[in-house]
């Protein structure tokens, strides 16, 4: 099956400065990759996805990367604000599974 | 639609008992799925259904755990007896089709004591 891995698993920055998380994943088949943002107590939502006939995909202060020789995509936050503090999942899917497989999560703290 | 809805919202039980879960999907959806979340294990899938069929509970932890769904608006998590080890917050998923977007209900936060 699929398998996600998701890096770093903390990551704190200034507000203002910009923010990336990695992920990697195993089947080279998956050919969707969401990104879930999770405040908390509260539930993941969607706040961008990328399907792999697409390199980049950009919403705002938000962009996604995939490679997919590589099989890694990233997720970009520019001009970061408070209001991005949350745990980010990066997931894929479209493989031999057809459900989204997690990674782990990044917590993100925004310093004021 | 007001999404998806989950019952209860938090449920506090002794270890032994029989805990149900429940979720109303966004009508429409086909695809419904059962997430468990915890610190030490992340978002874990562990069944998911299409069209009211169980598909996938390769994730099911062991039998104590059973999962239905018995019409397309409502499906039910299971388990019995419940364990201490059990406790976490249970998430409920739809999507339209497959390989899109999952909405996430608001997530049952179970605790067995």
């Amino acid at each position: 099956g699929e398998n996600v891995e998701q890096h770093p698993s903390t990551l704190s920055v200034q507000e203002g400065d910009s923010a990336v998380i990695k992920c990697t994943y195993s089947d080279s088949a998956s050919n969707y990759f969401p990104w879930y943002k999770q405040e908390l107590g509260k539930r993941p939502q969607l706040i961008i996805d990328i399907r792999s006939n697409v390199g980049e995909k950009k919403d705002q202060r938000i962009a996604v990367t995939l490679n997919k020789t590589a099989k890694h995509f990233s997720l970009h936050i520019t001009e970061t604000q408070p209001e991005d503090s949350a745990v980010y999942f990066c997931a894929a899917s479209g493989g031999s599974a057809r459900q989204l497989t997690f990674g782990s999560g990044t917590q993100l703290t925004v310093l004021p | 639609d007001a999404g998806v809805i989950q019952s209860p919202r938090h449920e506090v039980t002794e270890m032994g008992q029989e805990v149900t879960l429940r979720c109303k999907p966004i009508s429409g959806h086909d695809y419904l799925f059962w997430y468990r979340q915890t610190m030490m294990r992340g978002l874990e899938l562990l069944i998911y259904f299409n069209n009211n069929v169980p598909i996938d509970d390769s994730g099911m932890p062991e039998d104590r755990f059973s999962a239905k769904m018995p019409n397309a608006s409502f499906s039910t998590l299971k388990i019995q007896p419940s364990e201490p080890r059990d406790s976490a917050v249970y998430f409920c998923a739809s999507s339209l089709v497959w390989n899109t977007e999952a909405f996430f209900g608001q997530g049952t936060r179970l605790t067995v004591v």
